[in-house]
């Protein structure tokens, strides 16, 4: 149980284009999911946190209006990395909460190439 | 601030050999320490936490408030240890975790 999944698993797109990522908690539901950000052997650094039902909390110097985060139901969570630079390129990371005690599940990433 | 702090950022060992993977971690209330582990190609997946106080493959950790450490530690390592660890805080009551930036553990045969 508590799978979390991620789609695409990797993309690639042009410099200037928008980007939609994707996160489901696929046989729990949670009311808070993270989005993370991983460049290349370095640690995750948490970008927001996605509340079903409100706006997502961000993290300093994380642009809102850059990352867009969507959580409309309680199994799926959005990011959607708009006018998308090479310097976006990056491992993006969600995680969702269930249990008690809470935990963090995670998924697998999405790799995200842009050109 | 909060911060964890990992200052390997590889470890290598024998087969068999003792592992401690060093944590410390700075936070001015009373936080809660994970260790989380990242398998080859795969996602990351807690390993254990300390309010659990349990053992987990082998591994265990001690919260030490006094030198604010939680080190991870195994007392006869395995190849299949070999993976990312990362070391997390989160407050006590709240969700968000801060990671250390991680150690490469290699066990060789």
């Amino acid at each position: 149980g508590a799978v979390v999944s991620q789609h695409p698993s990797w993309v690639i797109c042009k410099s200037g284009t928008s980007v939609k990522i994707e996160c489901r908690s696929l046989d729990f539901q949670a009311t808070t999911m993270f989005w993370y950000r991983q460049f290349p052997k370095q640690s995750l650094m948490l970008m927001a946190t996605s509340n079903e039902g409100s706006k997502a909390t961000y993290e300093q110097g994380v642009e809102k209006d850059k990352f867009l985060i969507n959580h409309a139901s309680l199994t799926l969570s959005t990011l959607t990395v708009t006018s998308a630079h090479p310097e976006d390129s990056s491992f993006y990371i969600c995680s969702a909460v269930w249990g008690v005690p809470n935990e963090q599940f995670f998924g697998p990433g999405t790799r995200l190439t842009v050109l | 601030a909060q911060r964890v702090t990992q200052p390997e950022k590889l470890l290598s060992v024998f087969k068999g050999a003792p592992v401690e993977l060093k944590c410390n971690y700075s936070y001015s209330g009373s936080p809660e320490l994970f260790w989380y582990v990242q398998y080859s190609r795969q996602r990351l997946q807690l390993l254990l936490r300390h309010i659990s106080r349990e053992s987990i493959k082998g591994f265990t950790a001690d919260l030490n408030k006094g030198e604010t450490s939680f080190h991870l530690k195994k007392p006869f390592a395995q190849e299949e240890d070999s993976a990312m660890y990362y070391c997390a805080l989160k407050n006590t009551g709240f969700q968000k975790l801060v990671f250390g930036t991680g150690t490469r553990l290699l066990v060789s045969p």
